[in-house]
């Protein structure tokens, strides 16, 4: 079983529609939760950084951490066709100082 | 903005080549990263480097190997390039917090290499 487990898609939504996007874990020791956006033929780059349980927000991008639960979200609202990527998720274990990834979900909105 | 340069967007060489990937941060970070990015297996850690001529095991470094002469700059080495090292490689950078993984990390764009 894989410690970061990510649906991996892919995903359509029409522009506008609320996007929600998810990952599962299984490593209690996580603790850093963050949300990568990557277009295609590019780098990820960070989207969301949170690390402690309930929600974050920053513009129309909502990040949601469930620790008890060991679940992770991010829900897009208004979406647009620029949204379009792949999202990973990405956690950080203190006891080993690694980030694990998800393997990403692949989201494209059909303007 | 933090920026991550990869030598090269594509690359191809040849089985048993020697191969060097560069990458170079502009942001005065001291954590830098290599990973590869395969289909189904996301993002894996390779080496990593918290400091000048300082190196550490990822995940999957076998047949891989690193050097960090310079703060701004990481190189990946692919000792004997082997079919099986196809891949995306990305390069990532991050400033020092209070463990290696509590500052995020920024990408490069990545070299997609291929092996023949």
């Amino acid at each position: 079983q894989k410690e970061v487990e990510q649906d991996p898609g892919p995903l359509s939504v029409p522009e506008g529609a609320i996007v929600s996007l998810n990952c599962t874990y299984s490593n209690s020791a996580f603790q850093y939760f963050m949300w990568y956006r990557q277009y295609s033929r590019k780098g990820p780059e960070l989207l969301m950084y949170t690390y402690s349980s309930g929600n974050k927000e920053d513009g129309r991008f909502t990040a949601q951490v469930d620790k008890s639960s060991k679940y992770i979200s991010l829900f897009i609202r208004d979406s647009q066709p620029s949204d379009s990527a792949t999202y990973l998720c990405a956690m950080i274990d203190f006891g080993n100082e690694k980030l694990t990834f998800g393997t990403g979900t692949r989201l494209t909105i059909i303007p | 903005d933090v920026k991550v340069t990869q030598s090269s967007r594509y690359l191809v060489k040849r089985t048993g080549e020697k191969v060097f990937l560069e990458c170079v941060q502009d942001m005065d970070h001291e954590n830098m990263f290599w990973y590869r990015q395969d289909p189904g297996l996301g993002l894996r850690l390779i080496y990593f480097s918290y400091d000048v001529k300082m190196k550490e095991k990822g995940d999957i470094p076998e047949g891989y190997s690193v050097s960090r002469e310079k703060k701004e700059r990481f190189s990946l080495i692919l000792e004997s390039a082997s079919t099986n090292q196809t891949s995306m490689y990305l390069c990532a950078s991050s400033p020092s917090g209070e463990t290696l993984g509590d500052q995020p990390q920024h990408f490069g764009d990545g070299t997609r290499l291929s092996i023949l």
